[in-house]
């Protein structure tokens, strides 16, 4: 079975600083995704990358997947207390079954201090 | 707008007495997931729902049931929960997958205390 790690799993960062989470697998990832939770909260999208080398921006972060399609990184700019929460990357099952099953990395919990 | 739906927000039963977690969606997506996730651990999937096809996770419980009567519905039962059932459980949907690979919609989730 596939398994996802993230690393860090936890990280305190200043506000005004950047900070990259890396997302490894043991396997070729097909449907790389970057969800935020909130404690206590359902989990929100962020960005979805498939392609080797694929790069995708969204306000302060930036998603990362590398050419082999094994690695995933999520970069923050200059972090913000809103950045704070658990990071996951998920990533598609790989078997067809007319559904997207994601199964989850181990999460990397995001402490902004003002 | 748009959006996943859960109730309750949190449950609390009893060791044993059977519960049951509600979904509903305006999204009108093909695709109702449920996840069971436990505290500092990431969420699992249990099984999923393509249309009225039911898709069971190997690892799934038997102890846990779903039932799907429309496309806006889906329902977690769980016939006779354990301690080691407390949890938080999330609903989630998309459209349908392959071959594309769709972004999943997942409601604020449900609390479950076993006492």
């Amino acid at each position: 079975s596939q398994e996802l790690e993230q690393s860090p799993q936890s990280l305190i960062v200043q506000e005004g600083k950047n900070l990259t989470i890396n997302c490894t697998s043991s396997k070729t990832l097909y449907g790389l995704y970057w969800y935020k939770q909130k404690y206590g909260e359902g989990l929100i999208f962020l960005m979805m990358l498939q392609k080797g080398g694929e790069e995708k921006s969204h306000e302060k972060i930036t998603a990362k997947l590398d050419e082999k399609k094994q690695q995933s990184s999520l970069h923050i700019t200059a972090s913000q207390p809103s950045h704070a929460g658990i990071y996951l990357c998920g990533a598609d099952g790989g078997e067809w079954t007319g559904a997207n099953n994601l199964f989850f990395g181990t999460g990397t919990r995001l402490t902004v201090i003002p | 707008d748009a959006m996943v739906i859960q109730n309750p927000r949190y449950q609390v039963t009893q060791f044993g007495k059977p519960v049951t977690l509600s979904c509903s969606q305006t999204l009108n997506h093909n695709v109702m997931y449920w996840y069971q996730q436990k505290s500092s651990q990431a969420p699992k999937l249990l099984f999923h729902y393509y249309d009225k096809d039911f898709n069971n996770e190997a690892d799934t419980p038997d102890n846990f049931q779903s039932r799907r009567p429309n496309t806006s519905f889906c329902f977690l039962d769980i016939r006779s929960p354990g301690l080691g059932d407390a949890a938080m459980y999330l609903c989630a949907t998309s459209r349908a997958g392959r071959p594309s690979y769709n972004e999943q919609f997942f409601g604020p989730g449900t609390r479950l205390t076993v006492l």
